[in-house]
């Protein structure tokens, strides 16, 4: 079945160091996205890609790096500047072009605990 | 970029329809109009979306206001497994993607009572 893979599900770290978030997709999508989601709050997103090796930033990109070397992989680094990790992050894609009101398909998250 | 406007919570009762609001004042005519609805501790999931005309498909109906500042999701028969948050964003379907209008604002927390 096609899909959003994001591992791992849990993702413990101590303060101070850096952390990357995996998400893969076989949907043979070209636009893949970033978010963050706090308790209780909706989802902000930190950085999302319309094509392989591009990348812009969203509304929250402080204190976090991606990369796009392939179609289906946009890995997120959680670095040691971003001053409260501790959140749900959620990876979702979509086709872009004439269909750009295609939906976003999303992974079912990795919950990351920083202390 | 044109944001919406939702109710934090709605209660209805199970088996029967639910209408879920949701206001978008300043929508602009390539605006597509998206819903999605979240489990806990789940990623979110497409539900359902339009342009003008009203929609169906298995999960819902989307009901689009003439002026299309407005539009309504509607869950014909309620079960507990629809208890979800609902987050109602707009999408421009003429920049080619990318991020424009992905906002996810809290969206409706749907209580479902059995």
């Amino acid at each position: 079945d096609g899909g959003i893979t994001q591992s791992p599900k849990y993702l413990f770290r101590k303060e101070g160091q850096n952390v990357t978030l995996s998400c893969e997709q076989n949907l043979n999508h070209d636009a893949m996205y970033w978010y963050r989601q706090d308790p209780g709050q909706g989802l902000r997103l930190i950085y999302y890609s319309q094509i392989v090796n591009d990348f812009q930033k969203g509304d929250i990109a402080e204190g976090y790096s991606v990369s796009r070397e392939k179609k289906e992989s946009f890995p997120l680094t959680v670095t040691s500047a971003q001053k409260n990790p501790t959140a749900f992050y959620l990876c979702a894609s979509s086709n872009v072009g004439s269909v750009s009101n295609s939906p976003l398909h999303f992974g079912n998250g990795t919950r990351l605990t920083v202390t | 970029d044109a944001k919406t406007t939702q109710p934090n919570s709605m209660e209805s009762n199970e088996e029967e329809p639910v209408h879920l609001p949701c206001n978008h004042s300043t929508i602009s005519g390539t605006d597509y109009i998206h819903w999605y609805r979240q489990l806990p501790s789940q990623g979110p999931e497409y539900v359902i979306h339009g342009l003008t005309s009203n929609v169906n498909n298995r999960m819902a109906s989307l009901a689009i206001a003439e002026d299309r500042k407005s539009s309504t999701l509607i869950l014909h028969r309620a079960t507990l497994r629809d208890a979800a948050v609902y987050y109602c964003i707009l999408r421009d379907g003429y920049s080619g993607g990318g991020a424009d209008g992905l906002t996810f604002g809290k969206g409706t927390h749907l209580i479902i009572q059995p």
